[in-house]
C-alpha cells in the first residue's frame, strides 16, 4: 500500500514566519504534488515535481516555494506566512498517468 | 472555462436509492479519468478509474463519453456510508508522458436512513 506521510496534521504559525511543510512517500514515485483546499474552491495545485531537483509551478504558486532534494521527500515552504495562506494543504504522489495518492493533509492556521 | 465542472449538489437521498453524478471536462487531450471520494476533513481517496468501455465496481458504475467529454458515476442501493463528497478528476497529458490532474470542486452526497 502506498504511504504518503505529511509531517503535521495541525499547525499554527504567526504572520511573517517561514513555514515548512514536509511530505514523504515510500513507493519510489517520480511525481509529487502540493495542493491547497479551501471551501467552495476545491483543490488547487501549488507546485509539482517530476524528479529530484525539478519543480514546476501550478496554478497558485505565489507566496510558496518547494524543495525536492531526495526522490521521496517534497517540501512546501511559505516564505513569509500570511493569513490568506490559512488552509488545508495536501501532498500527493504518483507514477505518471496513474491515480494520485494523498497524505492525510495539514491544517495550517496563520494568526 | 474550468477544466472540470461538476454539479456541487448537495444530493440528499434515502438509503437504497440510486443516484447519479455527472461531470464535464474541457480539454480533449485528457488522457485518464478518475472518481475520488473525500470524507469530511479527510484526504481524497481513489474510488475508481474510469475507462472508455465503462466499468463497474460493486454498486458503483463509471462511464466515459469522450465525444461529449462527459463522465458519470452511478451509485446503486445507496448506503449511509456513501455519504461523502465525490470528486471528478481528469489527467491532461503534457508532451510525451507527463500530465497533471484537474479536480472538479466535488459533489456532496448525503444518504439518510
Amino acid at each position: 500500500d502506498v504511504k504518503v506521510t505529511q509531517s503535521s496534521r495541525y499547525l499554527v504559525k504567526r504572520t511573517g514566519e517561514k513555514v515548512f511543510l514536509e511530505c514523504v512517500q515510500d513507493m519510489d514515485h517520480e511525481n509529487m504534488f502540493w495542493y491547497r483546499q479551501d471551501p467552495g474552491l476545491g483543490l488547487r495545485l501549488i507546485y509539482f515535481s517530476y524528479d529530484v531537483k525539478m519543480k514546476e509551478k501550478g496554478d497558485i504558486p505565489e507566496g510558496y516555494s518547494v524543495s525536492r532534494e531526495k526522490k521521496e521527500r517534497f517540501s512546501l515552504i511559505l516564505e513569509s506566512a500570511s493569513t490568506n495562506q490559512t488552509s488545508m494543504y495536501l501532498c500527493a504522489s504518483e507514477v505518471s498517468n496513474q491515480p494520485q495518492h494523498f497524505g492525510d493533509g495539514t491544517r495550517l492556521s496563520i494568526l | 472555462r474550468k477544466e472540470v465542472e461538476q454539479d456541487p449538489g448537495p444530493f440528499n437521498v434515502p438509503e437504497g436509492a440510486t443516484v447519479a453524478f455527472n461531470c464535464t471536462y474541457s480539454n480533449s487531450a485528457s488522457q485518464s479519468f478518475f472518481w475520488y471520494r473525500q470524507d469530511c476533513r479527510k484526504e481524497p481517496k481513489l474510488l475508481m478509474s474510469v475507462y472508455s468501455s465503462g466499468n463497474e465496481d460493486g454498486r458503483f458504475t463509471a462511464q466515459l463519453n469522450r465525444a461529449s467529454q462527459y463522465i458519470s458515476l452511478l451509485i446503486r442501493d445507496s448506503k449511509l456510508s456513501d455519504s461523502a463528497t465525490y470528486l471528478c478528476v481528469v489527467n491532461v497529458g503534457r508532451g510525451s508522458t507527463l500530465g497533471r490532474l484537474y479536480f472538479g470542486r466535488g459533489t456532496q452526497l448525503t444518504v439518510w436512513p
